[in-house]
């Protein structure tokens, strides 16, 4: 079945970093794929998302490529806030029928903590 | 519009009792869904409603649970005869049909003691 690999945290970065939080997928198909995040006490917001090949997501400085050929869907961002402190998750959608939305595979998440 | 809406936010139940959340979605969104999340993992998928018809099921849900979604607008989760595994984060989240994006509820929290 559908799964997506993230990898494993808490990254601790000091403001202005560079993040790179890789995320690999398995799917059958053309999945689309997804960032998500979730702040502290809050609910899951979409980040940014790609829906075939070669397509870039980007919103807030977050930027994602759609990588096939090596299964990826990286997250980076240039310099990093003490704002972005959040859960991260990748996911894909698995889309049985084209253009309709399907269920989500989460990853596990990465925890990311950003500091003074 | 205010987003998803879930209810209640936080439910500590005893062992063996039956519980419901209720998950209101997006007006003119036609898919909602529901997930579970236990901590440090994400999201596992449980089931999902297209207008009032439930189209899909997780082999996650035991027959203890059951999700309803009678007029194709709000849904409701219950579980029957809790346990401690039960314990977890569930989340409801809309679509509109096209859309590939979701927008989640800030989920009820249940613990079962």
């Amino acid at each position: 079945g559908d799964s997506v690999t993230q990898m494993e945290g808490p990254v601790t970065l000091s403001e202005e970093a560079f993040l790179t939080i890789n995320c690999t997928y398995t799917a059958t198909g053309y999945p689309s794929l997804f960032w998500y995040v979730q702040y502290p006490g809050e609910g899951l917001q979409l980040l940014l998302k790609a829906t075939k090949a070669d397509d870039k997501g980007s919103n807030k400085g977050f930027e994602a490529t759609y990588r096939k050929e090596t299964t990826s869907f990286h997250l980076e961002k240039g310099s990093v806030q003490v704002s972005d402190s959040a859960v991260y998750f990748c996911a894909l959608s698995d889309e049985k029928t084209a253009g309709t939305a399907s269920k989500l595979t989460f990853g596990t998440g990465t925890r990311l903590q950003v500091t003074l | 519009d205010t987003g998803v809406s879930q209810d209640p936010r936080h439910k500590i139940t005893k062992r063996g009792q039956n519980v419901t959340f209720r998950c209101d979605p997006i007006s003119e969104h036609n898919r909602l869904y529901w997930y579970r999340q236990t901590l440090g993992q994400g999201p596992e998928f449980l089931t999902y409603f297209q207008n009032e018809a439930q189209l899909e099921k997780s082999r996650l849900l035991s027959d203890r649970f059951s999700a309803e979604r009678p007029k194709g607008s709000f849904s409701t989760l219950e579980i029957q005869r809790t346990e401690q595994g039960d314990s977890a984060m569930y989340l409801c989240a809309s679509s509109f049909g096209t859309d590939y994006g979701y927008t989640f509820g800030s989920g009820t929290r249940l613990t079962v003691v």
